[in-house]
């Protein structure tokens, strides 16, 4: 079954790091574009970030400089290592794939809850 | 880069047919037809509806249906059912190689 399972939310103070993962099963983060989406207490979805082949990655503005994804194909995880965390980055954070053909988000994860908050 | 504009909310009766603007820029929904489209229930992974515009994914009902015309794509769910209950988002690629989504629209089955 294909499927993404995130971890590593949580309480983490403002200014704080935090390291996100997205493990796969049914197929190969290697060959895949993977991406982050998340979504604040009562806001919609918001683009986080996304990796395309190599190490070729992009980031939402209100990210980028803080915020690095990642992928280890030996443990088959996408991560989002979030740096000089805010009040503001406090959300539900979604793994995704993306078809690559498409450029759509076809499999999702549950995501994970990070609370910036002191 | 700012989210696509959608209505907050639309409603409709059992049956009938509702459609969901999203209004972007030529930078993402006018510049490509890489628009997509996402149902999420509070709680749940959302859930991927249409892809490039119009197409469905395979186990995606022909209730939902999409289209695009110059920097507005809309997306309409013929019969609706109470099931369709749900928040939804439209999602484009953008000339930044990035994604943006739409602001949402809660749709209520009245």
């Amino acid at each position: 079954e294909v499927q993404l399972v995130e971890s590593g939310g949580g309480l983490i103070q403002p200014g704080g790091s935090l390291r996100l993962s997205c493990a796969a099963s049914g197929f190969t983060v290697s060959n895949k574009y993977m991406s982050w989406v998340r979504q604040a207490p009562g806001r919609g979805l918001e683009w986080v970030s996304v990796i395309y082949s190599g190490y070729n990655t992009h980031y939402a503005d209100s990210v980028k400089g803080r915020f690095t994804i990642s992928r280890d194909t030996s443990k088959n995880t996408v991560y989002l290592q979030m740096n000089s965390l805010r009040a503001e980055d406090t959300a539900v954070y979604y793994c995704a794939r993306v078809i690559a053909a498409r450029l759509a988000f076809d499999i999702w994860g549950q995501g994970t809850m990070v609370t910036v908050s002191s | 880069q700012s989210a696509l504009t959608q209505p907050a909310s639309v409603s409709g009766s059992p049956g009938q047919s509702i459609t969901i603007s999203c209004t972007g820029t030529s930078s993402d929904v006018g510049g490509y037809n890489y628009v997509s489209w996402y149902q999420h229930h509070p709680g749940n992974a959302p859930k991927f509806l249409i892809y490039e515009v119009s197409n469905r994914p395979s186990g995606v009902s022909n209730r939902f249906s999409g289209s695009k015309s110059g920097n507005t794509a809309s997306l309409t769910i013929s019969g609706l059912q109470a099931e369709d209950e749900a928040d939804y988002y439209c999602s484009s690629y953008t000339s930044r190689s990035t994604y943006v989504f739409g602001t949402g629209t809660k749709v209520t089955v009245l």
